[in-house]
């Protein structure tokens, strides 16, 4: 079954407007968490990830939190560009075990209309 | 190589073929991860290699699914008897170590389909 469930699965949204993307898991031992963004006909790209003991990080329109208490972490893209279309996918590991696997969601495609 | 490299780019074989994907991770990387992206849904983590062994295969689907990796660089998937069902994407990517936390680094993948 799938560890992290990622929604929605698509979303258009205006130039300029925000995109938000939430994931939610179970596995209480997960503390960091990747987004990757996928281009089509592209492999997926670290976009930006939270490291342990950090609730939120931004990078540039990036912006990514994590609420350990409710097992849920969002992505915010501000000012969202026709160039941020793309596919997102979160992604949720231990980085304190060997737990070298990704538990990845199941993909968000953003639809950024000009 | 700059980046982790995948060929073919895309295969298309008949069905009950069998098929050979090949994965070139990036340089020094001990880690190495295949996984598999079917349309519209995320990706599926099939099988992990840290040097040339495969401590985690539990990903494969079946036993017509089976990895190698040589010299601690290069992989091949090879998937016997190809059904359609086995239509997909085929993503390599790897990492510096294999630590949780640490960067796994994507090809652009291998576009299989079974006709």
């Amino acid at each position: 079954q799938q560890q992290v469930k990622q929604s929605p699965q698509s979303l258009i949204v205006q130039k300029g407007g925000i995109s938000i993307i939430n994931c939610a898991y179970e596995n209480t031992a997960f503390d960091y968490f990747p987004w990757y963004q996928q281009f089509p006909g592209k492999g997926p790209a670290l976009l930006i990830a939270i490291r342990p003991d950090v609730s939120e990080k931004k990078e540039g329109r990036f912006t990514i939190s994590v609420n350990k208490s409710a097992k849920q972490f969002s992505l915010h893209i501000m000012d969202s560009q026709p160039g941020d279309s793309a596919t997102y996918f979160c992604a949720a590991t231990s980085p304190y075990s060997n737990d070298y696997k990704l538990s990845f969601g199941a993909g968000t495609t953003v639809t950024v209309r000009a | 190589g700059a980046g982790v490299s995948q060929s073919p780019s895309n295969k298309v074989t008949e069905k009950g073929k069998d098929v050979e994907l090949r994965c070139d991770p990036i340089s020094g990387h001990t880690a190495l991860y295949w996984y598999r992206q079917s349309l519209g849904q995320g990706l599926e983590f099939l099988i992990y290699f840290q040097g040339n062994s495969a401590p985690d295969k539990s990903g494969l689907p079946s036993d017509r699914f089976s990895a190698e990796r040589t010299g601690g660089s290069v992989s091949t998937l090879t998937i016997q008897r190809t059904q359609q069902e086995d239509s997909a994407v085929y993503l390599c990517a790897s990492s510096s170590s294999g630590l949780g936390g640490d960067t796994q680094y994507f090809g652009p993948g291998t576009r299989l389909t079974v006709l």
